[in-house]
């Protein structure tokens, strides 16, 4: 079966300090990959999307990145962290059929990050 | 982008009473989707139902695409149902989430 993990589960950091959220699936191949960041307990709000190796689409101008090296594996990153980049992050998958994308799918979601920036 | 709104936004229930969670969305979709979210911040996923109706359990949800809502049923709720429940829709990629309906049950 598939299982999708993400580490650390809680950090705080200072401002201005890097970051680094790992996300990997198991049980799969070729994920769709995706950052979500949730504040204020309310509303996932997309950073970003993967299809594939290396190809990374960013929903929303900020202080993030991500990468995908691995098929399997998607990295939240940051150079230098700001105090609104607070939240939980959840890293998710889903795979896509056909030309309408979810058709069919549902998305899968891990255990999330607690980011408390200081 | 297509807009999704959830309501209420907040609901308390005395422990065994039901309840109706409604989603409106603004454009066709190909995927609805419920979730909970636990007091623990986890996930789960409830339905995947872009039209029709299912039931699990004490939870039913129906969805009428050509009027684009959703309703999602909790029926004799248990404090276990407290949460946040929502909604999500896609039409391609990308799922975009509601802002959800936080539920607290009373015993």
């Amino acid at each position: 079966s598939q299982t999708i993990h993400q580490w650390p589960a809680t950090l705080v950091q200072p401002v201005g300090s890097p970051l680094s959220l790992e996300c990997t699936v198991e049980g799969t191949s070729n994920p769709n990959l995706y950052w979500y960041r949730q504040a204020a307990g309310r509303g996932l709000q997309l950073l970003f999307y993967s299809v594939g190796i290396g190809q990374i689409s960013s929903e929303v101008p900020q202080n993030l990145s991500a990468s995908r090296p691995q098929d399997r594996q998607f990295i939240l990153s940051s150079k230098k962290l700001l105090l609104s980049d607070s939240g939980f992050y959840l890293c998710a998958w889903s795979v896509l059929t056909g030309v309408t994308g979810f058709s069919g799918n549902t998305i899968y979601f891990g255990e999330g990050s607690w980011l408390t920036v200081v | 982008g297509i807009q999704v709104e959830q309501s209420p936004p907040d609901l308390i229930l005395q422990e065994g009473a039901n309840s109706t969670l409604r989603c409106n969305f603004s454009d066709s979709v190909n995927n609805l989707q419920w979730f909970h979210q636990n007091p623990w911040g986890q996930l789960i996923n409830l339905f995947y139902i872009p039209s029709g109706t299912k039931q699990n359990g004490r939870l039913s949800a129906t969805t009428v695409a050509t009027e684009r809502y959703s309703l999602l049923y909790i029926s004799s709720s248990q404090t276990t149902d407290s949460g946040v429940y929502f909604c999500a829709v896609a039409a391609g990629n990308k799922l975009t989430f509601g802002g959800g309906t936080r539920v607290l049950v009373k015993p």
